[in-house]
């Protein structure tokens, strides 16, 4: 059971265009965390968001808590191709549990 | 921040030989270590937590004798694949929880391992 549903989990678009990550549960998580993953490497926390309805900005990149901390989104604008890699949500039940991981979504971005 | 050296990077060894691998968290302790498989092109799938002094508990559908873990200190994890075969050809990832908390803070991974096995 994927307790963490990804979407899309390909993309693939034109520099300069917009893009939304979409991660649904239908478990309340007390985080959700997104991490990006380049080819042969280990994923790197990009952001944490805690409570419900918390909005986070990392430059262009917008992150969104639900308001039930069930689900959470990732917003990049104006897509560079220095932003290709894989996107990774996880999200935490309590504590220092496992992170449970969704599919991930790989986006390329074209020049 | 924190860091987690995740070593070899990359290792090839033949059908029936052990390969161990090597997480040691630098600048803080980890009392808890998370070991991750990944595919080609998939996710992370959660293979066993190890935690400092007491034994790793197991995912469900992970052979725990093939699979050995060891925290035997508060900076080192390690994961010996067993009587390795192709299909445990892999990439291995470890992952701590932040010093200041996983909940809040996220999680350190290491830098991967790459195994194939011929």
């Amino acid at each position: 059971t994927q307790l963490l549903e990804q979407s899309p989990q390909f993309l693939s678009i034109q520099e300069g265009e917009n893009l939304t990550v979409y991660c649904n549960s239908s478990s309340v998580f007390s985080s959700l965390q997104w991490y990006r993953q380049e080819p042969g490497e280990g994923p790197v926390l990009l952001v944490t968001v805690v409570t419900g309805g918390e909005v986070k900005k990392l430059k262009r990149l917008t992150f969104q808590f639900g308001d039930a901390r069930k689900d959470s989104s990732l917003h990049i604008t104006a897509a560079q191709p220095g932003d290709t890699g894989l996107y990774l949500c996880a999200g935490v039940k309590s504590g220092n549990t496992p992170l449970v991981f969704g599919k991930g979504t790989r986006l390329s971005v074209i020049a | 921040g924190a860091v987690v050296s995740q070593h070899p990077s990359r290792v090839i060894c033949k059908s029936g030989t052990s390969v161990k691998i090597e997480c040691r968290s630098l600048d803080f302790q980890a009392t808890t270590m998370f070991w991750y498989r990944q595919f080609p092109k998939q996710s992370l799938m959660l293979m066993a937590t190890s935690n400092e002094g007491s034994k790793a508990t197991y995912e469900q559908g992970v052979e725990k004798d093939k699979f050995l873990i060891n925290h035997a200190s508060l900076t080192l994890s390690t994961l010996t694949v067993t009587s390795a075969h192709p299909e445990d050809s892999s990439f291995y990832i470890c992952s701590a929880p932040s010093p200041t908390g996983g909940l809040n803070y996220g999680y350190t991974f290491g830098s991967g391992t790459r195994l194939t096995v011929v």
